[in-house]
């Protein structure tokens, strides 16, 4: 059952601390990206990765970091420098980097910070 | 800036109506995706319209590309109570073929 998968749902956090949100995929593919979604609001980028091992800073990286030492995986920590962390985080794949390939997204973790 | 703006922001229907959105952009693309969103979840590709193209069909789905107006509408026939949800638009940009910038979005109510 091929796939993006997210985990957890639902991540509260506490002032100051850091958090890491999981993305995995199953679709062999080469490219992943991190939005951030606020009500009402389209996506956002945060950060992109065309390969393993590479990563890119989107329009809006700063309190984030990333890591893809995994094809299939690509964690994104909201670290406590992320001034207004609170939002919906979607995790997407695609075959390759390339602007003409679909984007298949995950279920979404939703952060809240308390 | 937001590359691609749709309009309307909220559109409702009834069951059996076509629903048409647009979408408007800044700078020259290579191609447009149209997305739906279901209220609290991922993102579903819809389709994709090149720079090239004028009009694709998918479906009950239709879109439309004007380059030169720089301006992109889909249409949705015979809508049905499940295509309540939120649509976007997403474009790429010359030097930017990397990336996609999603516009806000149109919510979608049908109702039966």
């Amino acid at each position: 059952d091929g796939g993006i998968t997210q985990s957890p749902k639902y991540l509260f956090r506490k002032e100051g601390q850091n958090v890491t949100l999981s993305c995995e995929q199953n679709l062999n593919h080469d490219a992943m990206y991190w939005y951030r979604q606020d009500p009402g609001q389209g996506l956002r980028l945060i950060y992109y990765s065309q390969i393993v091992n590479d990563f890119q800073k989107g329009d809006i990286a700063e309190g984030y970091s990333v890591s893809r030492e995994k094809k299939e995986s690509f964690p994104l920590t909201v670290t406590s420098a992320q001034k207004n962390p609170t939002a919906f985080y979607l995790c997407a794949s695609s075959e390759s980097s390339g602007s003409y390939n679909e984007q298949f997204f995950g279920p979404g973790t939703r952060l809240t910070v308390l | 800036s937001q590359q691609g703006e749709e309009d309307p922001q909220a559109l409702s229907i009834q069951e059996g109506e076509n629903a048409t959105m647009n979408c408007s952009y800044k700078t020259s693309i290579n191609n447009l995706q149209w997305y739906r969103q279901n209220s609290g979840r991922g993102l579903v590709h819809l389709i994709l319209i090149r720079s090239n193209e004028r009009e694709k069909h998918s479906g009950r789905l239709r879109v439309t590309l004007d380059t030169s107006k720089k301006s992109s509408s889909l249409l949705i026939t015979a809508s049905r109570a499940a295509d309540t949800a939120s649509y976007f638009c997403a474009t790429d940009g010359w030097g930017s073929n990397y990336k996609l910038t999603f516009g806000k979005g149109t919510l979608l109510t049908v109702n039966p």
